[in-house]
């Protein structure tokens, strides 16, 4: 999405190893997403940030998995010792998105571990 | 029993109709109802949000909501292939501070 940019596009890793997605908001917003998406499923919500503030961190699977946002722009979502079962797409959202009415999604990072 | 049901699909059906897709759902506090569209390889784009119940038409597409049912519908008139894609239906209870529980979404493909 035009508001949203997320690096790499796609990451390839082995098992064990550590990761770091990011997310860049073009515009500034208060309000930014981290949902992860299975092969063959909808969005599952991670972690939502209010500024520099985890607002709410109840998605995030284990405690391999990490989000900051330092500055409140940029967000990064730090996994570690991956596992196969992390492969998937990690989608970040913001709000609000140019309509201004709901979450507004960049075009994700598509996270593959061998 | 998922907060969302959507049926996967896949929706095959020839240029030119109407197509019909649907969720149920179960959380009575959702209140905040979107359809995002998702190509291959690419972010969900939202296409349809409805606050509460009734009908919201935007050209080619109109989202109903009934939530005496827990269901609602997203409805696609003159169906184009350009239309093939995969359909997310989503909820969430606030329109701000609020996750956004989606359903599995329906591959639909429009056959020229």
């Amino acid at each position: 999405g035009a508001g949203v940019s997320q690096t790499p596009s796609n990451k390839v890793t082995e098992k064990g190893k550590y990761v770091e997605l990011r997310c860049d908001p073009i515009s500034g917003h208060t309000a930014l997403y981290w949902y992860r998406q299975s092969l063959g499923q909808g969005p599952e919500f991670l972690i939502y940030f209010q500024g520099t503030g985890a607002a709410d961190d109840s998605g995030l699977p284990n405690d391999r998995f990490f989000a900051v946002r330092p500055e409140g722009s940029v967000s990064t979502l730090k996994i570690q010792r991956t596992e196969r079962g992390d492969s998937a797409v990690y989608l970040c959202a913001i709000l609000p998105g140019p309509r201004g009415d709901t979450q507004y999604f960049g075009p994700g990072t598509r996270l593959t571990v061998l | 029993q998922k907060e969302v049901e959507q049926d996967p699909g896949p929706l095959s059906v020839p240029e030119g109709a109407i197509v019909s897709l649907n969720c149920t759902y179960s959380n009575s506090a959702f209140q905040y109802f979107m359809w995002y569209r998702q190509y291959s390889r690419k972010g969900p784009e939202l296409l349809m949000y409805t606050y509460s119940s009734g009908n919201k038409e935007d050209g080619r597409f109109t989202a109903q909501v009934d939530k005496s049912s827990k269901y609602i519908s997203l409805f696609i008139r003159d169906s184009q292939p350009s239309d093939s894609a995969t359909y997310l239906c989503a909820m969430s209870a606030r329109r701000k501070d609020d996750k956004i529980i989606f359903g599995k979404g329906t591959r639909l493909h429009i056959l020229p």
